[in-house]
């Protein structure tokens, strides 16, 4: 069974603090990504990546920056959090652009910053 | 602007009843349309998807039905249960990518 981890659960971080949230899956899958989900937004993409050092631009990818420098992990950056970055951060993983492939998620990091 | 809209963005539902949410789309390249469900303190899950070359998809009490014509689908749940309580959602992805676009979700909540 393919499993995501996120290394936290719960994060409190102050304003202007620079943020990792680490993501880590177990199945050799090449596709990753980050969203953020917030009440009536439902899912929104922030960064994907389809392969080790390769990243793409989501729909929502201002304040945030990405790293994959191994094939099972995928770093999510804030480079100086701010409060409308107060959210529910969800990474999930895929294999390659098979037709039947499902996103596996993890279960989150909610992140809250003050 | 919403490629993916998703309707209602809330349902109660009595047990034993049915549930339906739905969903529209513009995009006439998406090619694939899973949905997920997601229970409170986890990720979303992949819980039935169809291909456009089919009307309908049925999974126990779940089906997905679907126009092609009319660019919807829609998710039945049958004899709703409590268990079933959950966010539900939607998505859509065109042929040869891997990124869904998602429906802004649906919350479930199934009475006793």
């Amino acid at each position: 069974d393919v499993k995501v981890t996120q290394s936290s659960r719960y994060l409190v971080k102050r304003t202007g603090e620079k943020v990792f949230l680490e993501c880590v899956q177990d199945m050799d899958h090449e596709n990753m990504f980050w969203y953020r989900q917030d009440p009536g937004l439902g899912l929104r993409l922030i960064y994907f990546s389809y392969d080790v050092k390769m990243k793409e631009k989501g729909d929502i990818p201002e304040g945030y920056s990405v790293s994959r420098e191994k094939k099972e992990r995928f770093s999510l950056i804030l480079e100086s959090a701010s409060t409308n970055q107060t959210s529910m951060y969800l990474c999930a993983s895929s294999r390659g652009t098979t037709y039947n492939s499902p996103l596996h998620f993890g279960n989150g990091t909610r992140l809250t910053v003050t | 602007q919403q490629q993916v809209k998703q309707s209602p963005q809330s349902l109660i539902v009595q047990k034993g009843g049915i549930s339906i949410i739905n969903c529209a789309y513009e995009n006439t390249a998406f090619d694939y349309f899973p949905w997920y469900q997601q229970f409170p303190g986890k990720g979303p899950a992949l819980l039935i998807a169809i291909r456009p070359d089919v009307s309908e998809k049925k999974e126990g009490r779940f089906t997905i039905s679907f126009n092609k014509s009319a660019k919807q689908f829609s998710l039945h749940i049958m004899d709703s249960q409590p268990g079933d309580s959950a966010t539900y959602f939607c998505a859509a992805r065109a042929g040869g990518s891997y990124i869904p676009t998602f429906g802004r979700g649906t919350s479930l909540i199934v009475h006793p």
